[in-house]
């Protein structure tokens, strides 16, 4: 079974600072990692996935993450926020079997201030 | 390509009835898997299908079903609705499950009342 925690529920953060969404996961064996983006009234939109290989994973808006086997994180970071990035984030993770099955952390919110 | 579409977009009900929610995926994908989103517990994985059978379930009860047609539309269905079934619906399709990408539609949000 895996479980997703993220450790923030809000972050508060000035329009072009930078800034970095905490995520832990828990499972006993391979699993695939992603971040979406839910604009209010929307869906989700995949901001960006981690399968194998590099652990530094770049996604859309300027988004990356970085996969930290050891620690069992995937925190996701931008540099230089805007008005617009704000939103609900989500992590997930999947086993690497072949299944569907999303498990998501509760989510937090990224209020950017003017 | 079209993205994925879900209907009705809003619905409102009473407790006791039932509802019936369609997703229509992307041109392709054969993967179909269904999320429930509460502002209490989160994005709550339901049900996944593929080619027309069904590859996981989650912890809900049996009230809640679904199924696929051999176009790859899938159709959830909740019986006796309950207050808390007050949610967001989500649907998202991909092209084999895995590693693919999910793409999600916007939801269809159902008001029990």
């Amino acid at each position: 079974a895996q479980s997703v925690t993220q450790l923030d529920s809000q972050v508060p953060v000035f329009e072009e600072a930078p800034v970095e969404l905490r995520c832990n996961y828990s499972s006993s064996v391979s699993v695939y990692l992603f971040w979406y983006v839910q604009y209010p009234n929307q869906g989700l939109q995949l901001l960006l996935k981690y399968l194998s290989g590099s652990t530094l994973v770049k996604g859309i808006n300027g988004f990356e993450a970085e996969f930290n086997k050891s620690q069992t994180s995937f925190h996701l970071r931008k540099p230089s926020v805007h008005i617009s990035d704000t939103a609900e984030y989500f992590c997930a993770v999947r086993g690497s079997s072949n299944t569907g099955k999303l498990i998501f952390g509760q989510g937090t919110t990224l209020q950017v201030k003017p | 390509k079209a993205g994925v579409t879900q209907t009705p977009r809003y619905l409102i009900k009473t407790r006791g009835q039932q509802v019936t929610l369609s997703c229509s995926p992307i041109s392709g994908h054969r993967s179909v898997s269904w999320y429930q989103q509460t502002p209490g517990q989160g994005l709550q994985f339901l049900f996944e299908y593929f080619s027309e059978t069904q590859r996981n379930k989650g912890n809900f009860p049996g009230r809640f079903s679904g199924r696929q047609f051999s176009n790859s539309r899938s159709e959830m269905n909740v019986s006796t609705l309950e207050l808390g079934d007050s949610a967001l619906y989500l649907c998202a399709s991909s092209s084999t499950g895995a590693g693919e990408t999910q793409y999600f539609g916007p939801g269809t949000r159902l008001l029990v009342l």
